[in-house]
């Protein structure tokens, strides 16, 4: 089953403007990564956040991890056509402090940005 | 550097035919290996994962198998196919560390049963 949920399921905004996605989780988790898929292509992985993090920097990207409501969010500031693509939040579940390494992915947000 | 192969990029094959889809992994050793499939519009679904030569777990039951002949050869089959095998399949790798770390996907297989 999918434990990440996200939303919106499709955003668009114009060239400049900042894009925050959100997902929501079910059980316990040793991290939160997010995935960026352009179309018909595999998933590039952008930014990890493990449990005991609660905020992380990338470049443009901003991610914001609440285990005590199980959701996390992703914000992609000055967004640049660029960044048209799909964005997935997975989670690594906690297996008794386990990890190994199976992802649950969320259903994505489309992201349009229009120049 | 790490690389990541998959192959072929796109397929079409009837129904009842066999599949055999491979993976393989380069520049690190004993990786998990896993396989995604992806359907239209949706997210992931991990299918198998393998920790070892050998050794692999079926997450949901299927008309598919796998296996994993070589340290960084993963390969997705099937005897019969059915038309509810279609979709967008993914072989991914990490290398578990602590609690856990980032997946590294392949371009995809775009399989289409006819």
């Amino acid at each position: 089953s999918q434990q990440g949920e996200e939303d919106p399921q499709a955003l668009s905004i114009q060239e400049g403007e900042n894009a925050t996605m959100n997902c929501s989780y079910k059980t316990s988790i040793n991290n939160l990564q997010w995935y960026r898929q352009n179309s018909g292509r595999g998933l590039v992985h952008l930014i990890l956040i493990r449990s005991n993090e609660r905020e992380k920097h990338s470049g443009r990207l901003r991610v914001t991890l609440d285990t005590s409501k199980k959701s996390s969010s992703l914000l992609i500031t000055a967004s640049r056509a660029a960044d048209t693509a799909s964005y997935f939040c997975a989670t690594d579940s906690d297996a008794g402090g386990t990890s190994y390494g199976k992802l649950t992915f969320g259903q994505g947000t489309i992201l349009t940005v229009h120049p | 550097s790490q690389t990541i192969h998959q192959w072929p990029a796109t397929l079409v094959q009837p129904v009842g035919s066999p599949l055999s889809l491979e993976c393989t992994v380069e520049g690190t050793s004993n990786p998990n290996l896993y396989w995604y499939r992806q359907a239209a519009g949706r997210g992931l679904q991990l299918l198998f994962y393998s920790v070892g030569i050998g050794q692999i777990s079926s997450e949901v039951p299927q008309n598919l198998s796998a296996s994993r002949p070589q340290d960084r050869q993963f390969i997705l089959s099937s005897k019969k196919l059915l038309l509810s095998d279609s979709g967008f399949y993914l072989c991914a790798w990490s290398v578990l560390r602590g609690r856990g770390t980032e997946a590294f996907f392949g371009q995809g297989t775009r399989l289409t049963v006819v």
